[in-house]
């Protein structure tokens, strides 16, 4: 069966660097996978989409790669700063379903 | 006001009493789906609707029904709740473009005793 997998252990980083997020399937080939951002007691707020044939995507200090080989895509946010704490979910198109699934997300937290 | 509205925040009820959340939209999608969020478990579907017409169960929908009243609105029922509903429940709209992007309610805190 398909199966989506993030790091559940917190991330913890200083301000500044960078954080890289992982987030692995199995099982299958999405066409497209989408990174959300959810802060305690909120939904979650669509982030990034990267689709299956592009390697890589920007927006602003984020960056997301896709490597449909190794079932991967990484998240990476530059610069990173107190506010860019939360948890990060990853989120994909389930052959044969007509409705995203997502990964159980990765808190981060950037230390001042 | 928020594009996607769930009522109530809160909720704490008993084992075996009926329970309704209630979501409204004014995003005009067509798109809109249940899920439920547990603690290591990440979001999983319960129920999803592409029109008020189209009502499709998700991983999870056992003890859930839902109802399409318009194209604004779904909401989900749990006909007699258990402790093991307990948990942040999010209502969602989707664009309904290729790769749909979803916009997702502040959620429902639901607590079966």
């Amino acid at each position: 069966s398909q199966k989506i997998e993030q790091n559940s252990e917190a991330l913890n980083i200083q301000e500044g660097k960078t954080a890289t997020l992982t987030c692995n399937y199995t099982n299958y080939s999405p066409a497209y996978l989408q990174w959300y951002r959810q802060d305690p007691g909120r939904g979650p707020v669509f982030l990034l989409l990267i689709r299956e044939n592009e390697k890589e995507k920007r927006k602003e200090r984020l960056k997301v790669t896709f490597d449909t080989t190794l079932k991967q895509s990484l998240f990476h946010i530059t610069a990173s700063q107190p506010a860019d704490s939360a948890t990060y979910l990853c989120a994909l198109p389930p052959p044969g379903r007509r409705a995203l699934t997502f990964g159980s997300g990765t808190r981060l937290q950037v230390q001042p | 006001d928020a594009d996607v509205t769930q009522t109530p925040r809160n909720r704490i009820t008993k084992t075996g009493k009926r329970i309704m959340l209630e979501c409204s939209q004014t995003k005009g999608h067509d798109r809109m789906y249940w899920y439920r969020q547990d603690p290591g478990l990440g979001l999983r579907l319960i129920y999803y609707s592409f029109d008020v017409k189209d009502i499709n169960k998700g991983e999870i929908s056992d003890g859930y029904s839902v109802s399409r009243q318009a194209q604004a609105k779904f909401s989900l029922s749990l006909e007699s709740a258990i402790p093991n509903q307990t948990a942040l429940y999010f209502c969602a709209t989707g664009d309904g473009t290729t790769n749909e992007k979803l916009f997702f309610g502040s959620g429902t805190q639901l607590s079966v005793l």
